[in-house]
């Protein structure tokens, strides 16, 4: 079973600090890892892709990926209340993506 | 930036009854996948379509769905005979060549009554 794991939270942080998200997954074979932005009753929206092991930042967001350690992480510098949403880490393999059940994030004013 | 269309957006059934959920792709996309989310779970892989026949489909995916392409721009599922636990939102996701992007529809909810 290839599995894609998340703290489901909430994780509730103030305005304007570091949001920390966290994803494992259990296949080696995994290639690509995305993370997705979802606020409640919406579609998936892509924030981030990383391909290889160490950081990618855009703008407030900086993905971490260490494939040794099967593990993806996304930060969110200077979090904003309409950063609210649930946080999905999801992982390719083959030509599909296998979503974890994602981190619910709170950003308070 | 181009968008991923479905219709309907919301879409109650009978049990038993045959269902059809279009998507219009983004138009020079080539990968074409189908997703399902139940309320409260994760997003779920069901099943991915390229050069007109299936590249890959989920568990789920078993014979009371189908997918195809019939006059080259939708791209739809049909869901046979509904089943209650075929409530799901259902969200259709395409993306052009390898590596780029894939961009998700907005999504059916679909409730089976």
């Amino acid at each position: 079973q290839k599995e894609v794991e998340q703290n489901s939270g909430p994780l509730s942080v103030p305005e304007g600090a570091i949001a920390s998200l966290n994803c494992t997954y259990s296949d080696r074979g995994s290639q690509s890892f995305f993370w997705y932005r979802q606020y409640s009753g919406k579609s998936p929206e892509l924030i981030m892709f990383i391909y290889s092991n160490g950081d990618k930042e855009d703008g407030r967001f900086t993905a971490q990926l260490n494939k040794a350690s099967q593990y993806v992480s996304l930060l969110i510098r200077d979090s904003q209340p309409s950063d609210s949403a649930t946080y999905l880490c999801a992982v390719s393999l083959t030509d599909k993506l296998i979503f974890g059940t994602g981190t619910r994030l709170q950003v308070f004013p | 930036e181009p968008e991923v269309t479905q219709t309907p957006s919301h879409q109650v059934t009978q049990m038993g009854q045959e269902v059809i959920l279009r998507c219009v792709p983004i138009s020079n996309h080539l990968y074409f996948y189908w997703y399902r989310q139940i309320l409260g779970q994760k997003v779920e892989f069901l099943v991915s379509f390229y050069n007109n026949e299936i590249s890959e489909k989920s568990e789920i995916f078993d014979d009371q769905f189908s997918v195809e392409r019939p006059d080259g721009s939708n791209f739809t599922l049909k869901i046979r005979s509904t089943k209650l636990e075929d409530s799901a939102m259902y969200f259709c996701a395409t993306r052009g060549p390898p590596n780029e992007k894939l961009l998700f529809g907005s999504g059916t909810q679909l409730s089976v009554l």
